[in-house]
C-alpha cells in the first residue's frame, strides 16, 4: 500500500534554531500534500496545503512566514519552522495523496523546543 | 465554517457489545466524510469513506443528512478495535481534499 515517510520522529532543539521536517512518499506520487499539527489531547489541526510545484495554501491564523512549506517535487514536501519557540512544541503530521485518492499519513514528527 | 464534533473522548465496552461512536458535522455544502483510525504505535489510517457506502472490519457507517451525523457502529466489538477514532469532513471541494477532524475518541474494548 502507499506508504508515507516522516523525518525526524523526534527532534528537540533551543529556542530561536529552525527545523526542518521531511515528508515522503514512498511508492507513490503524491499531487498534493498536506501539514497538520496536533496539541496534546486534541484533533489534528490542518495548517497547510502543498501542490507539487506551487506555493503552499494556508489555514486561516497559520503564519506562513513561520512555518516554510515546499513542496518541489512529486515525492517530497518539507516543512521548515523558523526561529523556534517553546509555543511551537507540537506534534505535527504530514499526508500525501495522489488525485482522487486518499491522503496517506506519516507517522509524525515530535517537536520539542527548550 | 465547518466543524466536526465527536462528543465522546472516551467509549468502553465489552468484546460482542454492540459500539456507536458519535460523529456530527455542520457544513453548508455538500459533505464528504470519512473515518479514520489509529491503532496503538500506528500511523492514522482511513476506516470509511461514506461514499462508498461498504462494511470495513465489520464497521458501517451512514451519512444522515438530515441529523447532521455519521455515526460509526459495529454490531459486535472485538478487542482489536481499540484504538482512537477520528471522524472527519473534507470541505475543500476535491475529492480526498483538505479535512476536518473531530476531536476523536478513544475506544477500549474489554475482554
Amino acid at each position: 500500500g502507499a506508504v508515507v515517510s516522516q523525518h525526524p520522529s523526534w527532534v528537540i532543539c533551543k529556542s530561536g534554531t529552525s527545523v526542518k521536517i521531511e515528508c515522503r512518499s514512498l511508492d507513490f506520487q503524491a499531487t498534493t500534500m498536506f501539514w497538520y499539527r496536533q496539541f496534546p489531547k486534541q484533533s489534528l489541526m490542518l495548517m497547510a496545503t502543498s501542490n507539487e510545484g506551487s506555493k503552499a495554501t494556508y489555514e486561516q491564523g497559520v503564519e506562513k512566514d513561520k512555518f516554510l512549506i515546499n513542496h518541489a517535487s512529486l515525492t517530497l514536501s518539507t516543512l521548515t519552522v523558523t526561529s523556534a519557540h517553546p509555543e511551537d512544541s507540537s506534534f505535527y503530521i504530514c499526508s500525501a495523496k495522489q488525485s482522487n485518492q486518499p491522503q496517506h499519513f506519516g507517522d509524525g514528527t515530535r517537536l520539542s523546543i527548550l | 465554517a465547518q466543524r466536526v464534533t465527536q462528543p465522546e473522548k472516551l467509549l468502553s465496552v465489552f468484546k460482542g457489545a454492540p459500539v456507536e461512536l458519535k460523529c456530527n458535522y455542520s457544513y453548508s455544502g455538500s459533505p464528504e466524510l470519512f473515518w479514520y483510525v489509529q491503532y496503538s504505535r500506528q500511523r492514522l489510517q482511513l476506516l470509511l469513506r461514506h461514499i462508498s457506502r461498504e462494511s470495513i472490519k465489520g464497521f458501517t457507517a451512514d451519512l444522515n443528512k438530515g441529523e447532521t451525523s455519521f455515526h460509526l457502529k459495529k454490531p459486535f466489538a472485538q478487542e482489536e478495535d481499540s484504538a482512537m477514532y477520528y471522524c472527519a469532513l473534507n470541505a475543500g471541494g476535491t475529492s480526498y481534499g483538505k479535512l476536518t477532524f473531530g476531536q476523536g475518541t478513544i475506544l477500549t474494548v474489554h475482554p
